[in-house]
């Protein structure tokens, strides 16, 4: 399967935590990017990092990329109770048009 | 501002209706997709559309037809729904090139009684 897989499947964390979410997957990546989707929503992109990168910043987000171990990792600093969503990973492989979703992973903070 | 727009929020139709789910955007992008997502499986690709009047199937076709007549309007047509396709329809758009960024619309929750 092309997909990526979340883990944690569900992750309860305090105001102010960090939280870390991990994709893996089995095949070769041109690039992963990483959706959130508040409750009953569509998904909004976070980030894309490309499989020549490491890592990649935006605001309190983080992400890197092992390709040597096939996984990614997206880390939210100081989370709010806005970041309460799922995230999920969707992989861009091969000269495929499309991209394929992970089943994501439930991020719930509480104050 | 990017914008994906989907016609309905919310849905309910009865077994063996014809069902049509249209998604507009604005942002003159090539490439337009439509997804299922259900819990425990994740978005699944239906079908998607690279240009006017092209389309090519998802994972998960049967059951569904789309059409894209315009640029901007991406359509999935449900022949004769099943109580099976009750799920959260995603719409989204992506500039030419592959593995870009996609732009989702806020999705139909579609129940088939």
């Amino acid at each position: 399967s092309q997909q990526g897989e979340e883990d944690p499947q569900a992750l309860s964390i305090q105001e102010g935590e960090n939280a870390t979410m991990n994709c893996s997957y089995k095949t070769s990546i041109n690039n992963l990017q990483w959706y959130r989707q508040n409750s009953g929503r569509g998904l909004v992109h976070l980030i894309l990092i490309r499989s020549n990168e490491r890592e990649k910043h935006s605001g309190r987000l983080r992400v890197t990329l092992d390709t040597s171990k096939k996984s990614s990792s997206l880390l939210i600093t100081a989370s709010r109770a806005a970041d309460t969503a799922s995230y999920f990973c969707a992989l861009h492989t091969g000269t495929a048009s499309k991209l394929t979703f992970g089943t994501g992973t439930r991020l719930q903070v509480t104050l | 501002d990017v914008k994906v727009t989907q016609s309905s929020r919310y849905l309910v139709k009865r077994t063996g209706e014809k069902v049509f789910l249209e998604c507009v955007q604005d942002m003159d992008h090539e490439n337009m997709f439509w997804y299922r997502q259900d819990p425990g499986l994740g978005l699944r690709l239906i079908y998607f559309s690279y240009d006017v009047k092209m389309k090519e199937k998802g994972d998960i076709p049967e059951g569904y037809s789309v059409s894209r007549e315009k640029k901007e309007r991406f359509s999935l047509i449900l022949e004769s729904a099943s109580t099976n396709q009750t799920s959260m329809y995603l719409c989204a758009s992506r500039p030419g090139g592959a593995g870009e960024t996609q732009y989702f619309g806020p999705g139909t929750r579609l129940l088939v009684l």
